[in-house]
């Protein structure tokens, strides 16, 4: 089975920190997600990687950074965290190629004070 | 633009009862689609998906959903609920390129005994 592990399931932050999250999956795969989700609001597409070093924006990535130094890691940044960047967070990832599906990882509750 | 909507945001049904979750999509072509579902606390675990060939796909834990083009649906079906059952359920679209996905808002499923 693939394991998507992020490091924290809770995190409590002060206004103006830099807050790393961070997501490691074990299968290999060349695509790497991260979201927020909010309630009514479903999951939005915070920034994607699909190779080392790949990044590109998703929907909402004002505020947010990432990284990804190795293949099996992908890292998100809150460059400096407001209240309203209080939310779950969740990462994915999945194989290259077409039709296939996205595994995710048990969310970071993130609150930021 | 793709999108996904499900038009129940909460359902109570009671244990035993069958389960319908309605899902509609738009989407300029074939689009590949999928059934999430959310237990607290953790993240999302596939529950089933579609991408071509018959319109009837079975999944995980008894359920099953129908692809429908002519009514841009994909709806999520159950003949009889268990209370593990209750949790919050996704519905999502692809693909975006390197497997991106858009999703629903979500339905949160409450099961009475």
């Amino acid at each position: 089975d693939v394991k998507v592990t992020q490091s924290s399931r809770y995190l409590v932050k002060r206004t103006g920190e830099k807050v790393f999250l961070e997501c490691v999956q074990d299968m290999d795969h060349e695509n790497m997600f991260w979201y927020r989700q909010d309630p009514g609001l479903g999951l939005r597409l915070i920034y994607f990687s699909y190779d080392v070093k790949m990044k590109e924006k998703g929907d909402i990535p004002e505020g947010y950074s990432v990284s990804r130094e190795k293949k099996e890691r992908f890292s998100l940044i809150l460059e400096s965290a407001s209240t309203n960047q209080t939310s779950m967070y969740l990462c994915a990832s999945s194989p290259g190629g077409d039709n296939q599906p996205q595994h995710f990882g048990d969310g970071t509750r993130l609150s930021i004070l | 633009a793709q999108s996904v909507t499900q038009p129940d945001i909460h359902i109570t049904v009671s244990e035993g009862a069958s389960l319908e979750l309605r899902c509609n999509y738009s989407y300029g072509a074939t689009p590949y689609l999928f059934w999430y579902v959310q237990s607290p606390g953790q993240g999302l675990q596939l529950l089933l998906k579609y991408f071509s060939g018959d319109t009837l796909v079975q999944g995980i834990k008894g359920f099953e959903a129908e692809f429908k083009r002519s009514q841009s649906s994909f709806n999520l079906r159950k003949p009889s609920v268990h209370w593990s059952d209750a949790a919050e359920y996704f519905c999502a679209v692809g693909p975006g390129g390197y497997n991106k996905l858009i999703f629903g808002a979500g339905t949160r499923l409450a099961v009475h005994p």
